[in-house]
């Protein structure tokens, strides 16, 4: 079964830029969760979406962070304007409801540097 | 969510039992545990999660106290490729728009050496 799905699994890119991170949930998932990692701060959610509507965004740390979710089986992260600080590895995970007895499955992550 | 507790770094012989021990003794009736292992530079990997009963599946087996308040993760035979950082989360029993939060703390490092 194909697992959670991240694309692109690598971007360098300068300041300034814009940055769109995708994502393929499990099919049959409707909780779809985005996480960043770096050394400082560990694991953070950012957002949270159920049946395609965002649920929980505040750990999206400011504005020039956006996520969608237009269908099922398809989300993006945007960064826009892009900074040095937000280079970290963004991981996409799904669940079916979002529940305690449910677990998040993790993709691959995105490994994202910003010069 | 409950907070959790384990050891910074543990060891293993290969082909030996790892057991990871993990201590919640603020847990809740409604709170499931949770195992996740973090391989360098992949995404976190679900192991296994119960609420009161010891459960079992491919990968390991998973030990609750009857009072609840501290868990044991057991890897039957382990090998090299099962060295990660092996995070113990406490979830609750949520769905739709009130979600359970998966919280990563600092995990146990777990080097399996030959």
């Amino acid at each position: 079964d194909a697992g959670v799905i991240q694309s692109p699994r690598h971007e360098v890119t300068e300041m300034g830029q814009e940055v769109t991170l995708r994502c393929k949930p499990i099919s049959g998932h409707n909780s779809l969760f985005w996480y960043r990692q770096t050394m400082m701060r560990g694991l953070e959610l950012l957002i949270y979406f159920n049946n395609n509507v965002p649920i929980d965004d505040s750990g999206m740390p400011e504005d020039r962070f956006s996520a969608k979710m237009p269908n099922a089986s398809f989300s993006t992260l945007k960064i826009q304007p892009s900074e040095p600080r937000d280079s970290a590895v963004y991981f996409c995970a799904s669940s079916f409801e979002g529940g305690g007895n449910q677990p998040q499955h993790f993709g691959d992550g995105t490994r994202l540097s910003i010069l | 969510d409950a907070k959790t507790t384990q050891p910074p770094s543990m060891d293993c012989a290969e082909g030996r039992a790892a057991n990871l021990p993990c201590n919640h003794s603020t847990i809740s009736g409604n709170e499931y545990v949770y195992w996740y292992r973090q391989i360098h530079s992949q995404g976190p990997q679900y192991i296994i999660h119960g609420l009161k009963n010891n459960e079992t599946n491919e990968m390991a087996s998973l030990i609750i106290t009857e009072d609840r308040k501290s868990s044991t993760l057991i890897l039957p035979h382990a090998t090299l490729r099962d060295t990660a950082v092996y995070y113990c989360i406490v979830i609750k029993d949520a769905g739709g728009t009130s979600y359970g939060k998966l919280t990563f703390g600092q995990g146990t490092i777990l080097t399996v050496h030959p």
